[in-house]
Order: C-alpha cells, then sequence, then structure tokens
C-alpha cells in the first residue's frame, strides 16, 4: 500500500457517458497529479493541484476537469468518453521536490 | 517543447547478464528521477539525481547524471526475475510546480 488511494479500481462505461476517479493523497501531501497511461504508453500528465487549487495543466483535453476538496482528496471528471480514452489513470501525491512522486495503484478505465 | 527520450524501447536478457537503459534530452535536465513499473502495477520512485555527474548506487542499481545534465542512465548488475519491469526516467519541467516529464521506458524482460 503505497498510502495514496484510488477508486474504483476498475470502470467500463459506454461512449459518451461519464465517469469521476477519485483519488487521496498520502497523509501530509498537499499536491496531487492526475497522470493518463495508455496502453504500451509513457505517462502523460494531466493536471495538479496544491491545497485546493490548480497548479498546473498538462495534455488534459476540455471534456475532462478536476478538483481537490479542503480534506485534499481529489477527482477527476472524464465526460462525453470517447474510446480512446480508454486507458490506467494514475493519482500520485509528494511531499516536496526531492522526494518523488507516490502513485496509487490507479485506476483502469474501459470505453466500449 | 522538451522531449525525454529512452533507448531501448526494449530489452531482453538472461538472468545474471547486466542491463542498461539511457534516457536523453534535446534540453538540459532539471533533475532527474528514475521509476520503475512492474507489470500490472503503478510506478515506484527510486532514486532522483541533481548534480551534474552524480552517481548513486542501490544494490544492483548504479544510476548516472551526465557531465552536462543532458542524459542519464540506470544501470543493472546481474539481472533477477525480479527486475522485471518498466524503467521511467523523468524530469522536472519546473521547480515550482515538480510536473515532471516522463520518457517513454524501457520495458525490461529477463529470462530465467
Amino acid at each position: 500500500d503505497s498510502g495514496v488511494t484510488q477508486t474504483p479500481k476498475h470502470l467500463i462505461t459506454a461512449t459518451g457517458q461519464r465517469v469521476t476517479l477519485r483519488c487521496s493523497p498520502r497523509s501530509g501531501d498537499l499536491s496531487v497529479y492526475w497522470y493518463q497511461q495508455s496502453l504500451d504508453q509513457g505517462l502523460q500528465f494531466l493536471i495538479q493541484y496544491y491545497n485546493g487549487e490548480e497548479r498546473a495543466k498538462g495534455n488534459i483535453l476540455e471534456r475532462f476537469s478536476a478538483q481537490q476538496f479542503p480534506d485534499l482528496h481529489s477527482e477527476l471528471n472524464l465526460s462525453s468518453l470517447e474510446l480512446g480514452d480508454s486507458a490506467l489513470y494514475f493519482c500520485a501525491s509528494a511531499t516536496g521536490v526531492h522526494y518523488g512522486y507516490t502513485f496509487g495503484s490507479g485506476t483502469r478505465l474501459t470505453v466500449v | 517543447g522538451q522531449q525525454v527520450m529512452q533507448i531501448p524501447q526494449y530489452q531482453h536478457v538472461q538472468e545474471g547478464e547486466d542491463f542498461t537503459t539511457y534516457c536523453n534530452s534535446s534540453t538540459t535536465l532539471s533533475n532527474i528521477q528514475w521509476y520503475k513499473q512492474r507489470p500490472g502495477g503503478h510506478p515506484v520512485f527510486l532514486i532522483q539525481l541533481v548534480k551534474s555527474g552524480e552517481v548513486k548506487k542501490q544494490k544492483r542499481l548504479t544510476f548516472q547524471f551526465g557531465e552536462a545534465k543532458k542524459n542519464s542512465s540506470l544501470h543493472i548488475t546481474a539481472t533477477q526475475t525480479t527486475d522485471v519491469g518498466t524503467y521511467f526516467c523523468a524530469d522536472n519541467r519546473d521547480n515550482y510546480g515538480q510536473n515532471f516529464v516522463f520518457g517513454p521506458g524501457t520495458r525490461l524482460s529477463v529470462l530465467p
């Protein structure tokens, strides 16, 4: 257990639908990062939140949005889903710039 | 934009052989972090390199940062089946947000 909790582990949904992925960072970490990993692909940075505020955006589609709540958990909302959105979505948290990311176990999203 | 490249993409070795993966960037790297992702798992932080020419060791793993901070390498001595997985390098896009750009990874297979 890395200390970063992601739910659900698996999600199967139809095209056009909307889903919400949830992440609780490791205790004490204020930052949450979302990454997308497609099959046999690397990790694509989507968005970062720090203590409730959006800090940086990466290659995140307009159909995707996220937020971080006062208790520091974060949600990634994916809407108008397409087949190409099928991927592993990882959440990570970090203590600081010298400590590396701690990743959650991911949510595997399958769009059919 | 900045790109982080890794070679080789795949490597198959016999157990006991050595393995090296290389990480290269078109621009000067800030900090380099290395991660390992086992099949079906999530990335796990291995180490961070910060200084030019830095060399760090973790048991059979040796990490090196190039003098010009444009490349890095991970060398595994006498591979074991437990070394199987994908090794990613990641460069800090900016120190403020700690948003790492991940390389595409090197997938290592170890034949017993």
